[in-house]
Protein backbone atom coordinates (compact mmCIF):
# COMPACT_ATOMS: atom_id res chain seq x y z
CA UNK A 1 0.00 0.00 0.00
CA UNK A 2 1.43 3.74 -0.53
CA UNK A 3 1.64 5.46 1.93
CA UNK A 4 4.69 7.90 4.09
CA UNK A 5 6.62 5.91 6.42
CA UNK A 6 8.35 7.92 9.34
CA UNK A 7 10.60 6.76 11.47
CA UNK A 8 11.69 6.19 14.27
CA UNK A 9 8.18 6.78 16.01
CA UNK A 10 9.95 7.36 19.61
CA UNK A 11 13.13 9.51 19.76
CA UNK A 12 15.63 10.93 22.74
CA UNK A 13 19.02 12.72 22.17
CA UNK A 14 20.95 14.35 24.76
CA UNK A 15 20.84 18.44 24.28
CA UNK A 16 23.16 19.91 21.92
CA UNK A 17 23.22 16.92 19.53
CA UNK A 18 21.82 17.03 16.19
CA UNK A 19 19.10 14.28 15.45
CA UNK A 20 18.01 13.23 11.97
CA UNK A 21 14.11 12.34 11.84
CA UNK A 22 13.66 9.85 8.54
CA UNK A 23 10.27 10.45 6.12
CA UNK A 24 9.88 7.90 3.49
CA UNK A 25 6.75 7.92 0.79
CA UNK A 26 6.07 5.87 -2.32
CA UNK A 27 3.09 7.92 -3.54
CA UNK A 28 4.93 9.80 -6.51
CA UNK A 29 4.10 13.50 -4.88
CA UNK A 30 6.24 15.70 -5.92
CA UNK A 31 5.21 18.17 -2.60
CA UNK A 32 6.31 16.95 0.73
CA UNK A 33 5.94 18.83 3.99
CA UNK A 34 7.27 19.31 7.68
CA UNK A 35 5.10 19.92 10.73
CA UNK A 36 5.81 20.41 14.26
CA UNK A 37 3.01 20.23 16.96
CA UNK A 38 3.23 21.52 20.21
CA UNK A 39 0.78 21.20 23.26
CA UNK A 40 -2.37 23.59 22.44
CA UNK A 41 -1.01 24.80 18.81
CA UNK A 42 -1.58 23.50 15.39
CA UNK A 43 0.37 22.30 13.36
CA UNK A 44 3.40 24.68 12.18
CA UNK A 45 5.05 24.37 9.07
CA UNK A 46 9.09 24.15 9.41
CA UNK A 47 9.90 23.26 5.81
CA UNK A 48 8.85 22.01 2.69
CA UNK A 49 9.93 21.07 -0.93
CA UNK A 50 7.69 20.93 -4.02
CA UNK A 51 10.59 19.19 -6.18
CA UNK A 52 14.18 17.52 -6.42
CA UNK A 53 16.65 19.41 -4.76
CA UNK A 54 14.50 22.87 -3.94
CA UNK A 55 12.53 23.27 -0.20
CA UNK A 56 11.62 26.30 1.15
CA UNK A 57 11.64 27.65 4.84
CA UNK A 58 8.08 27.64 6.57
CA UNK A 59 7.11 29.56 9.41
CA UNK A 60 9.30 28.29 12.32
CA UNK A 61 12.44 27.20 10.04
CA UNK A 62 15.13 28.47 12.76
CA UNK A 63 17.42 25.61 14.45
CA UNK A 64 16.41 23.22 11.14
CA UNK A 65 17.88 21.95 8.02
CA UNK A 66 16.27 19.19 5.32
CA UNK A 67 17.50 17.72 1.74
CA UNK A 68 15.82 16.60 -1.06
CA UNK A 69 18.00 14.80 -2.86
CA UNK A 70 15.36 11.65 -3.50
CA UNK A 71 11.97 12.30 -4.65
CA UNK A 72 10.74 9.59 -2.47
CA UNK A 73 12.89 10.91 0.97
CA UNK A 74 12.58 14.05 2.96
CA UNK A 75 14.74 13.99 6.07
CA UNK A 76 14.74 16.50 8.71
CA UNK A 77 17.39 17.51 10.77
CA UNK A 78 16.82 19.15 14.76
CA UNK A 79 20.25 20.90 15.22
CA UNK A 80 21.45 21.85 18.50
CA UNK A 81 20.42 25.94 17.50
CA UNK A 82 17.22 24.77 17.92
CA UNK A 83 16.14 26.08 21.56
CA UNK A 84 13.39 23.93 22.11
CA UNK A 85 13.33 21.12 19.94
CA UNK A 86 10.76 18.48 22.51
CA UNK A 87 7.54 18.42 19.67
CA UNK A 88 5.87 15.61 17.87
CA UNK A 89 6.73 16.31 13.76
CA UNK A 90 4.72 14.89 11.62
CA UNK A 91 5.90 14.78 7.65
CA UNK A 92 3.16 15.21 4.62
CA UNK A 93 2.67 14.57 0.69
CA UNK A 94 0.56 15.55 -1.51
CA UNK A 95 0.50 16.56 -5.45
CA UNK A 96 2.77 19.68 -6.19
CA UNK A 97 0.91 20.97 -9.54
CA UNK A 98 -2.20 21.63 -7.43
CA UNK A 99 -1.61 21.38 -3.42
CA UNK A 100 -4.25 23.53 -2.62
CA UNK A 101 -7.06 20.79 -4.12
CA UNK A 102 -5.75 17.73 -2.97
CA UNK A 103 -5.68 16.77 0.83
CA UNK A 104 -2.35 16.26 2.47
CA UNK A 105 -1.23 12.52 3.35
CA UNK A 106 0.46 12.06 6.34
CA UNK A 107 2.94 9.70 8.40
CA UNK A 108 2.31 8.66 11.47
CA UNK A 109 4.93 10.87 13.26
CA UNK A 110 7.77 10.95 15.50
CA UNK A 111 8.11 12.09 19.18
CA UNK A 112 11.04 13.86 20.16
CA UNK A 113 12.62 14.37 23.34
CA UNK A 114 15.38 16.18 24.03
CA UNK A 115 16.99 15.55 28.00
CA UNK B 1 1.52 33.96 9.71
CA UNK B 2 -2.06 33.15 9.26
CA UNK B 3 -4.30 32.95 11.80
CA UNK B 4 -6.99 30.08 11.25
CA UNK B 5 -8.95 29.59 14.30
CA UNK B 6 -11.43 26.43 15.33
CA UNK B 7 -14.41 26.27 18.04
CA UNK B 8 -14.94 24.75 20.62
CA UNK B 9 -11.28 23.14 21.81
CA UNK B 10 -13.18 20.42 22.97
CA UNK B 11 -16.44 18.72 22.70
CA UNK B 12 -17.80 15.63 25.03
CA UNK B 13 -21.51 14.61 23.46
CA UNK B 14 -23.36 11.58 24.00
CA UNK B 15 -23.65 8.98 21.18
CA UNK B 16 -26.44 9.59 18.91
CA UNK B 17 -26.36 13.43 19.36
CA UNK B 18 -25.14 16.07 16.23
CA UNK B 19 -22.87 18.08 16.70
CA UNK B 20 -20.77 21.08 15.09
CA UNK B 21 -17.71 22.89 14.83
CA UNK B 22 -16.28 26.04 13.22
CA UNK B 23 -13.50 26.87 11.31
CA UNK B 24 -12.62 30.90 11.20
CA UNK B 25 -9.89 31.80 7.89
CA UNK B 26 -9.26 35.02 6.40
CA UNK B 27 -11.32 35.83 3.38
CA UNK B 28 -8.83 37.40 1.46
CA UNK B 29 -6.41 35.22 -1.03
CA UNK B 30 -8.71 32.39 -0.57
CA UNK B 31 -7.59 28.69 -2.67
CA UNK B 32 -8.94 26.12 -0.64
CA UNK B 33 -10.02 24.93 2.96
CA UNK B 34 -9.13 21.47 4.08
CA UNK B 35 -10.92 19.16 6.68
CA UNK B 36 -8.48 16.39 8.68
CA UNK B 37 -9.48 14.03 11.24
CA UNK B 38 -6.97 13.02 13.30
CA UNK B 39 -7.56 10.03 15.85
CA UNK B 40 -5.47 9.39 18.41
CA UNK B 41 -2.25 7.13 17.69
CA UNK B 42 -2.76 7.28 14.00
CA UNK B 43 -2.41 9.44 11.10
CA UNK B 44 -4.45 12.89 10.05
CA UNK B 45 -6.78 11.80 7.48
CA UNK B 46 -8.12 14.37 4.92
CA UNK B 47 -12.21 14.82 5.06
CA UNK B 48 -12.48 17.47 3.12
CA UNK B 49 -10.88 19.87 0.42
CA UNK B 50 -13.17 23.06 -0.20
CA UNK B 51 -12.69 25.59 -2.71
CA UNK B 52 -16.36 27.03 -3.75
CA UNK B 53 -17.64 29.38 -1.93
CA UNK B 54 -21.24 27.55 -0.88
CA UNK B 55 -19.34 24.54 -1.26
CA UNK B 56 -21.19 21.67 0.83
CA UNK B 57 -19.62 18.02 1.01
CA UNK B 58 -20.96 15.05 2.35
CA UNK B 59 -19.22 11.58 3.74
CA UNK B 60 -21.33 9.36 5.33
CA UNK B 61 -22.87 11.27 8.54
CA UNK B 62 -19.72 14.17 8.56
CA UNK B 63 -20.90 17.37 5.88
CA UNK B 64 -19.37 20.45 5.67
CA UNK B 65 -19.85 23.76 4.71
CA UNK B 66 -17.80 27.30 3.23
CA UNK B 67 -18.41 30.72 3.36
CA UNK B 68 -15.41 32.42 1.64
CA UNK B 69 -16.47 35.73 1.87
CA UNK B 70 -17.00 36.00 5.48
CA UNK B 71 -14.33 33.15 5.84
CA UNK B 72 -15.20 30.51 7.82
CA UNK B 73 -16.16 26.82 7.22
CA UNK B 74 -18.73 24.00 9.52
CA UNK B 75 -18.19 20.82 10.03
CA UNK B 76 -21.29 18.84 11.27
CA UNK B 77 -21.76 15.37 12.38
CA UNK B 78 -24.97 13.89 12.45
CA UNK B 79 -25.56 11.29 15.30
CA UNK B 80 -22.49 10.90 16.39
CA UNK B 81 -20.86 7.63 17.19
CA UNK B 82 -18.04 6.65 19.65
CA UNK B 83 -15.71 5.99 16.48
CA UNK B 84 -16.36 9.43 15.67
CA UNK B 85 -14.01 10.78 18.51
CA UNK B 86 -10.72 12.22 17.49
CA UNK B 87 -9.59 15.86 16.61
CA UNK B 88 -10.83 17.84 13.58
CA UNK B 89 -8.29 20.11 12.25
CA UNK B 90 -9.26 22.77 9.26
CA UNK B 91 -6.94 24.26 7.50
CA UNK B 92 -6.45 26.98 5.19
CA UNK B 93 -4.63 27.53 1.86
CA UNK B 94 -4.20 30.67 0.62
CA UNK B 95 -3.08 34.61 1.27
CA UNK B 96 0.26 34.43 -0.61
CA UNK B 97 1.59 31.24 0.63
CA UNK B 98 1.72 28.13 -1.09
CA UNK B 99 1.17 25.94 1.78
CA UNK B 100 -1.36 24.94 4.62
CA UNK B 101 -1.79 26.90 7.67
CA UNK B 102 -3.57 24.69 10.18
CA UNK B 103 -5.90 25.81 13.20
CA UNK B 104 -5.63 24.22 16.35
CA UNK B 105 -8.38 21.94 15.92
CA UNK B 106 -11.50 20.76 17.91
CA UNK B 107 -11.13 17.65 20.05
CA UNK B 108 -14.18 15.71 19.82
CA UNK B 109 -15.11 13.06 22.38
CA UNK B 110 -18.52 10.67 21.95
CA UNK B 111 -18.91 8.84 24.77
CA UNK B 112 -21.82 5.86 24.95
Amino acid sequence: DGGITQSPKYLFRKEGQNVTLSCEQNLNHDAMYWYRQDPGQGLRLIYYSQIVNDFQKGDIAEGYSVSREKKESFPLTVTSAQKNPTAFYLCASSIARAPAYYGYTFGSGTRLTVV
Amino acid sequence: ILNVEQSPQSLHVQEGDSTNFTCSFPSSNFYALHWYRWETAKSPEALFVMTLNGDEKKKGRISATLNTKEGYSYLYIKGSQPEDSATYLCAFFGGGGNKLTFGTGTQLKVEL
